[in-house]
């Protein structure tokens, strides 16, 4: 069975650190490019870090660049993003995606995580 | 970078109906569009990619179109099941994070 699991999930202070992770099964994690994509209360879906099959290339949103580091351990299925000097804005529900496709980009994300809350204040 | 718009924001329809929704983008996009589906407290499901291709296991009442600048994703008879809110999505190779529309929600008439 395909699956994401999302987990690192919380209440943290503004300007602090936190580490999320997501574990993929079901599938061949390390042929296809993985996102986060968080979604702050009531509001739309940002993609917020993206990262290549091989981890050669990793892609910020403008909103957290230099704040965020996105990862993946191929040979543990896991991808993390580590998030420091947080801010009341990143309050969302983050969540893990897959690419549509194996090592091809741009056809969407079709396998999603359940979601990890995220609360800064 | 692409801006993407959707209209309408709502949509108040009925069982049946036929309902169109569209996504513009601020400049021309190779059709690199998907559309989703989200319902309350669950992640989105991915109806669309490629601007009109199907996913797997979507009902065939769901149908994507366009090109240039603009896309709609149309469902053909509206079913309780549809009533949510639908999001489109945009790639672009120089900007490769993907692209979310601000989303449309479909509710009941």
């Amino acid at each position: 069975q395909v699956q994401l699991v999302e987990s690192g999930g919380g209440i943290v202070q503004p300007g602090r650190s936190l580490r999320l992770s997501c574990a993929a099964s079901g599938f061949s994690f390390s042929r296809y490019a993985m996102y986060w994509v968080r979604q702050a209360p009531g509001k739309g879906l940002e993609c917020v870090a993206g990262i290549s099959d091989d981890k050669n290339y990793r892609y910020y949103a403008d909103s957290v660049k230099g704040r965020f580091t996105i990862s993946r351990d191929n040979f543990k299925d896991t991808l993390n993003l580590e998030m420091s000097s947080l801010r009341a804005e990143d309050t969302a529900t983050y969540y893990c995606a897959r690419d549509r496709f194996p090592m091809v980009r741009g056809y969407g994300m079709d396998v999603w995580g359940q979601g990890t809350t995220v609360i800064v204040s | 970078d692409i801006q993407m718009t959707q209209s309408p924001s709502t949509l108040s329809a009925s069982v049946g109906d036929r309902v169109t929704i569209t996504c513009r983008a601020s400049q021309i996009i190779s059709g690199w569009v998907a559309w989703y589906q989200q319902k309350p407290g669950k992640a989105p499901k991915l109806l669309i990619y490629k601007a009109s291709n199907l996913d797997s296991g979507v009902p065939s009442r769901f149908s994507g179109s366009g090109s240039g600048t603009e896309f709609t994703l149309t469902i053909s008879s509206l079913q309780p099941d549809d009533f949510a809110t639908y999001y489109c999505q945009q790639y672009d190779s120089y900007s490769p994070l993907f692209n979310f529309g601000p989303g449309t929600k479909v509710d009941i008439k």
